[in-house]
């Protein structure tokens, strides 16, 4: 299985902060990268798809880079609704696997 | 509006079995492959079962190989996710999660799209 790992596990950041969240596949994945973000108790939600497109509906605040077995994800000016955690996800090969999260807390 | 609703969770003995449920509305029967993700209490997503669009193919997580099974009847366009032999460890919020490219033929090289809101499996004595 391909490991997928995320830094940091969590920030803490204020209003208007640009913020970076990591994620590092344990072998080449191509731009097989997804990124979702994830409040509890709700459904996730897809933001960044093939690993710098972005979803339909979501604002372009957030922005996907990268390619081969790093990527990051980048907040370019943190809001109030965007306090969450947030995941990677290959879908490179099966089984499709996550990150272990990142969670951006209000500082 | 498309949407995924999951239901049958609840609380269940160890060794005991329950049918979670995914109901999709908005959606083109038998032209998406779904899923079925995991949230173990205090961690992160896992990737638990992916059913073909045409319901004619299957992946499962290793974890719950041989004890789960994924299914669909695209009549009602409904995925379900029976649970069989559970354990304390399969205690999680469950989502039913839609992929992104239809008929794509296996649970790679597609993301997902659209995401229920859960249903919660408890399994305790």
């Amino acid at each position: 299985d391909i490991q997928m790992t995320q830094s940091p596990s969590s920030l803490s950041a204020s209003v208007g902060d640009r913020v970076t969240i990591t994620c590092r596949a344990s072998q080449s994945i191509g731009s097989f990268l997804n990124w979702y973000q994830h409040n509890p108790g709700k459904a996730p939600k897809l933001l960044i798809y093939a690993a710098s497109s972005l979803h339909s509906g979501v604002t372009s605040r957030f922005s996907g880079s990268g390619s081969g077995s790093d990527f990051t994800l980048t907040i370019s000016s943190l809001q109030p609704e965007d306090f969450a955690t947030y995941y990677c996800q290959q879908s490179y090969s099966v089984p499709p696997t996550f990150g272990g999260g990142t969670k951006v807390e209000i500082k | 509006q498309v949407q995924l609703v999951e239901s049958g969770g609840g609380v269940v003995q160890p060794g005991g079995s329950l049918r979670l449920s995914c109901a999709a509305s908005g959606l083109a029967p038998a032209t998406y492959g779904m899923h079925w993700v995991r949230q173990v209490p205090g961690t992160g997503l896992e990737w638990v079962a992916f059913v073909r669009y045409d319901g004619g193919h299957h992946n499962y997580a290793d974890s719950v190989k041989g004890r789960f099974a994924i299914s669909r009847d695209n009549s009602k366009n409904t995925v379900y996710l029976h649970l069989n032999s559970l354990r304390p460890e399969d205690t999680a919020v469950y989502y039913c999660a839609k992929d992104a490219r239809p008929l794509v033929p296996d649970a790679e090289y597609n993301w997902f799209d659209l995401w229920g809101q859960g249903t919660q499996v408890t399994v305790s004595s």
